[in-house]
């Protein structure tokens, strides 16, 4: 069965600070992992990593993939109160006939305060 | 674009009534999901249809039934509420649930509360 284990499980920090949000996971043939933000409502999509693709940027917001440790970080440099969140990690299945059943950590809780 | 629409966006039951949430999305998207999220439990999979035509059980279908109308709509039915299922429930779609690729588009989430 896949485990996706997610930590911390909240933080707390003030803006401008870095974070460093992280995931590990266990899964049979790893493909590859998603990290959501859930914000009031729906969670919405981050960044997808591969065993091709092992590190993304985008602005303040970057994440690593170790396939060898098998885990990945978030990180969130210089943060700000709209960066006040759940963050979510996921890995699908194997494949077969799993098809997307996405296996999800059970988030990070950030709060930046102002 | 609408997205991933779902209804209600909050309802209040009493144990033992049924209910229907109602999920659709626009994109044209051939897998959909319904997920329940709790305090501390992140996401978990209650339903999914890989296509049209096919729905299958996640990780805690009990209490449950799915209906894949088409390929737009996927409703979650709950025969007869527990105060367990208390929870937000989420509707999701994805272009394909197989592959390395699987980025799945959510709704804005039913706010359920079974008294």
């Amino acid at each position: 069965e896949d485990k996706v284990v997610q930590s911390p499980l909240s933080l707390v920090v003030h803006e401008g600070d870095t974070v460093t949000l992280n995931c590990s996971y266990e899964v049979t043939n790893f493909r590859s992992l998603l990290w959501y933000k859930q914000e009031k409502k729906a969670p919405t999509f981050l960044f997808m990593l591969t065993s091709s693709g092992i590190e993304k940027k985008s602005g303040r917001l970057s994440s690593i993939l170790d396939k060898k440790e098998l885990f990945s970080i978030l990180n969130i440099t210089a943060t700000q109160t709209g960066d006040s969140a759940i963050y979510l990690c996921a890995v699908p299945p194997a494949g077969g006939t799993s098809y997307g059943k996405l296996t999800f950590g059970q988030g990070t809780i950030l709060t930046v305060h102002p | 674009n609408a997205g991933v629409t779902q209804t209600p966006k909050f309802q209040v039951l009493k144990t033992g009534q049924s209910m229907t949430l109602q999920c659709a999305q626009d994109m044209n998207h051939n897998s959909m999901y319904w997920y329940r999220q709790d305090p501390g439990m992140g996401l978990r999979l209650i339903y999914y249809s890989a296509s049209e035509g096919t729905t299958d059980k996640g990780e805690v279908p009990n209490g449950y039934n799915v209906s894949r109308l088409n390929k737009r709509e996927f409703s979650l039915r709950l025969e007869s509420a527990a105060p367990s299922q208390t929870s937000v429930y989420f509707c999701a779609s994805s272009e394909f649930g197989g592959g390395a690729r699987n980025e799945q588009f959510f709704g804005p989430g039913t706010r359920l509360t079974v008294l």
